[in-house]
């Protein structure tokens, strides 16, 4: 079974500029997540999808961040423009369920390494 | 508000040796409890997967346990390996209608030397 895809691996920008990562998540998984994980935190989510449709995106900053899961599958998250504080890993995870399901687990990409100078 | 902090923050064990990492945690309302390993540059990876009822369980070298009444859990590393050097992250689920919100702890940082 394939994994969780992301691309690109790293990224380094200037501040102000704009950023966009990808997420292909596992075939037939509903529910898609995005992650900030900054060095030394455990990561924190910025938004959820269940299939096309946003779940939870509370801790999103939404005047610089935006998030789209087209047909319910793929996903892009942007930065616009990016801060110094955006340095972080951007995880994208996916899983089966998302309707309360106990255990439902989440099966977590590489990561995109962003480095905003 | 729900929080899960872990001890302590960094480890270094010589290979062979056992060792146990310890989560707290806030979150309400509980619906399970996972530890995750997280290598360096990679995304965390499922160890165990615990619920309200459950206090141990296993996975090869692994073993969590949990405490739902004092709200602790542990991640007991048994004849470490080289190889288990990685972050250990205590990720409890926040049980919500629409999928569980995992909250996670900062992670152990865990070192094994030969």
């Amino acid at each position: 079974e394939a994994g969780v895809a992301q691309s690109p691996r790293y990224k380094i920008i200037e501040k102000r500029q704009s950023v966009a990562f990808w997420c292909n998540p596992i075939s037939g998984h509903a529910t898609l997540y995005w992650y900030q994980q900054i060095l030394g935190q455990g990561p924190k989510l910025l938004i959820q999808f269940q299939n096309n449709g946003v779940v939870d995106d509370s801790q999103l900053p939404k005047d610089r961040f935006s998030a789209e899961r087209l047909k319910g599958v793929d996903s892009t998250l942007k930065i616009q423009p990016a801060k110094l504080e955006d340095s972080a890993v951007y995880l994208c995870a996916s899983s089966s369920g998302g309707s309360g399901i106990v255990g439902d687990t989440q099966y977590f990409g590489p990561g995109t390494r962003l480095t905003v100078l | 508000k729900n929080q899960v902090e872990q001890s302590p923050q960094s480890l270094i064990i010589l290979e062979g040796k056992n060792c146990t990492l310890q989560c707290n945690y806030t979150v309400s309302p509980f619906s399970n409890l996972r530890w995750y390993k997280q290598d360096t540059g990679r995304g965390p990876v499922s160890l165990t997967i615990m619920t309200f009822s459950e206090n141990t369980k296993s996975n090869g070298r692994y073993t969590a346990t949990l405490d739902a009444d004092t709200k602790q859990s542990s991640l007991h590393i048994t004849a470490s390996q080289l190889s288990d050097s990685a972050s250990y992250i205590c990720v409890v689920s926040e049980g919500r209608e629409y999928g569980n919100k995992l909250v996670f702890g900062a992670g152990t940082i865990l070192r094994v030397k030969s």
